[in-house]
C-alpha cells in the first residue's frame, strides 16, 4: 500500500510555457500533499504544503504565482510551473500523507528541463 | 540554519558488514523521525521511523536508534547488501509527526561486493 504516482516522469518545455505535474495517491486518501524541489547533490527543498480543498501554504522564497498548486481531491494534487524559465529546470517531487500516520510517501519525481 | 544535519556526505562499507548512518538535529520540538532511501532520478522511499517516546525501532535489517538527550539518531543496516547503495535522508517532524518534514542533506551509501 501507500503508492504515490507522479506524472510525467520527465518533461522538456520551451521558455515561457507552462507545465503541469500531477501527483496521485493510488491506494489511500491524502489529506496533505507536499511539493519539493531537489537541486543536484542537494537535499529536498520543501516548496509548499497543500491540504485538500484549501489554499497551499508556500515556504518562504517560493513564488506562489509562479508555482501554482491545486489539491482538488483527496487523491490528486497538481503543480503548475507558469512561464517557465531555464532556472526552473530541476527535479520536482511530491509526497502525500494520510490521516493514519505521519509517514509521507513520495512520487517518483519529475525531471523538468526548460530550454 | 540547518535543523537536521547529516555530517557524512558519503559512506562506503563491505557487503555483509554493518552500515551506520548518523543524523543530528537541533530543534527540540522534533518528536518524530524518519529515514528515506533514494536512488538517482527517483523519489525517496520510506524505510523506517521512530517516535520520540521510543529509543529503538527495528524492521528486518534496518534499526533506528534515537538518543534524545544528544539529539542524535542513527540508522543501522545489517547485513549490508549492494542493493542498499543509495542516498539516505534523515527527516524530522514535530507535533507527533503531523508537521512538515525537515530533511537532512543525505548520506550516499556505497556497499561494495
Amino acid at each position: 500500500g501507500a503508492v504515490v504516482s507522479q506524472h510525467p516522469s520527465w518533461v522538456i518545455c520551451k521558455s515561457g510555457t507552462s507545465v503541469k505535474i500531477e501527483c496521485r495517491s493510488l491506494d489511500f486518501q491524502a489529506t496533505t500533499m507536499f511539493w519539493y524541489r531537489q537541486f543536484p547533490k542537494q537535499s529536498l527543498m520543501l516548496m509548499a504544503t497543500s491540504n485538500e480543498g484549501s489554499k497551499a501554504t508556500y515556504e518562504q522564497g517560493v513564488e506562489k504565482d509562479k508555482f501554482l498548486i491545486n489539491h482538488a481531491s483527496l487523491t490528486l494534487s497538481t503543480l503548475t510551473v507558469t512561464s517557465a524559465h531555464p532556472e526552473d529546470s530541476s527535479f520536482y517531487i511530491c509526497s502525500a500523507r494520510a490521516d493514519r500516520g505521519p509517514e509521507a510517501f513520495f512520487g517518483q519525481g519529475t525531471r523538468l528541463t526548460v530550454v | 540554519d540547518q535543523q537536521v544535519k547529516q555530517n557524512s556526505p558519503s559512506l562506503s562499507v563491505q557487503e555483509g558488514r554493518i552500515s551506520i548512518l548518523n543524523c543530528d538535529y537541533t530543534n527540540s520540538m522534533f518528536d518524530y523521525f524518519l529515514w528515506y532511501k533514494k536512488y538517482p532520478a527517483e523519489g525517496p522511499t520510506f524505510l523506517i521511523s521512530i517516535s520520540s517516546i521510543k529509543d529503538k525501532n527495528e524492521d528486518g535489517r534496518f534499526t533506528v536508534f534515537l538518543n534524545k538527550s544528544a539529539k542524535h539518531l542513527s540508522l543501522h543496516i545489517v547485513p549490508s547488501q549492494p542493493g542498499d547503495s543509495a542516498v539516505y535522508f534523515c527527516a524530522a517532524s514535530s507535533k507527533g509527526g503531523s508537521e512538515k518534514l525537515v530533511f537532512g542533506k543525505g548520506t550516499k551509501l556505497t556497499v561494495n561486493p
